[in-house]
């Protein structure tokens, strides 16, 4: 079963415009992460937030945790055709040693 | 520095056939993992390892086994291969054996099973 699960489960917005993905997962965590894949290749990690943490920040990226409510989000702000991928939370709260993905929103970015 | 190294990058095989997919970092990881990917799908985990000579099973280990022989390498092999592991693998690698660490993903081998 998947520990996370991505809301929207597709994207689609204009260049220039914010896209925010959410994540919600259901058991307690040490951190939450998330990746980007563009198709037909490997996931590319883009930002890890640790349980004590509210908000992290990376260029374009926001990220925000509520473990009171076990979400996250996940907001790229003015968005560039580039951006265009399926973007996965991962979560450690499984119990075991490893990541455990949600199944992703697909976004799409028109230029 | 190649990061995590996958091959083959595609493969068909007949059902009931075995073959190793082959996955190796040069970054000294400790901590290396197998996924698999379905159509619309996140990863699901396979077997990971933390160490040479460690390893575990995942979420779906069932027709799978891996070794750890060296802090490098990390087959998986597919015992009797089935349609239902048609599938694109991703092999990960990171740091530290706890999951608080990005991972680095190899680009992916598509298995197709006929």
């Amino acid at each position: 079963s998947q520990q996370g699960e991505e809301d929207p489960q597709a994207l689609s917005i204009q260049e220039g415009e914010n896209a925010t993905m959410n994540c919600s997962y259901k058991t307690s965590i040490n951190n939450l992460q998330w990746y980007r894949q563009n198709s037909g290749r490997g996931l590319v990690h883009l930002i890890l937030i640790r349980s004590n943490e509210r908000e992290k920040h990376s260029g374009r990226l926001r990220v925000t945790l509520d473990t009171s409510k076990k979400s996250s989000s996940l907001l790229i702000t003015a968005s560039r055709a580039a951006d265009t991928a399926s973007y996965f939370c991962a979560t450690d709260g499984t119990g075991r040693r490893a990541l455990t993905f949600g199944s992703g929103t697909r976004l799409q970015v028109q230029p | 520095n190649a990061g995590v190294t996958q091959t083959p990058k595609f493969q068909v095989l007949k059902t009931g056939q075995s073959m190793t997919l082959q996955c190796a970092q040069d970054m000294n990881h400790e901590y290396m993992s197998w996924y698999r990917q379905d159509p619309g799908m996140g990863l699901r985990l396979i077997h990971y390892s933390v160490g040479a000579g460690i390893t575990d099973q995942g979420e779906v280990p069932n027709g799978y086994n891996v070794s750890r022989s060296t802090t490098e390498d990390f087959p998986l092999r597919l015992l009797s291969a089935a349609p239902s592991q048609t599938s694109v693998y991703f092999c990960a690698s990171s740091y530290s054996g706890q999951a608080n660490t990005e991972a680095f993903f190899g680009q992916g081998t598509r298995l197709t099973v006929v």
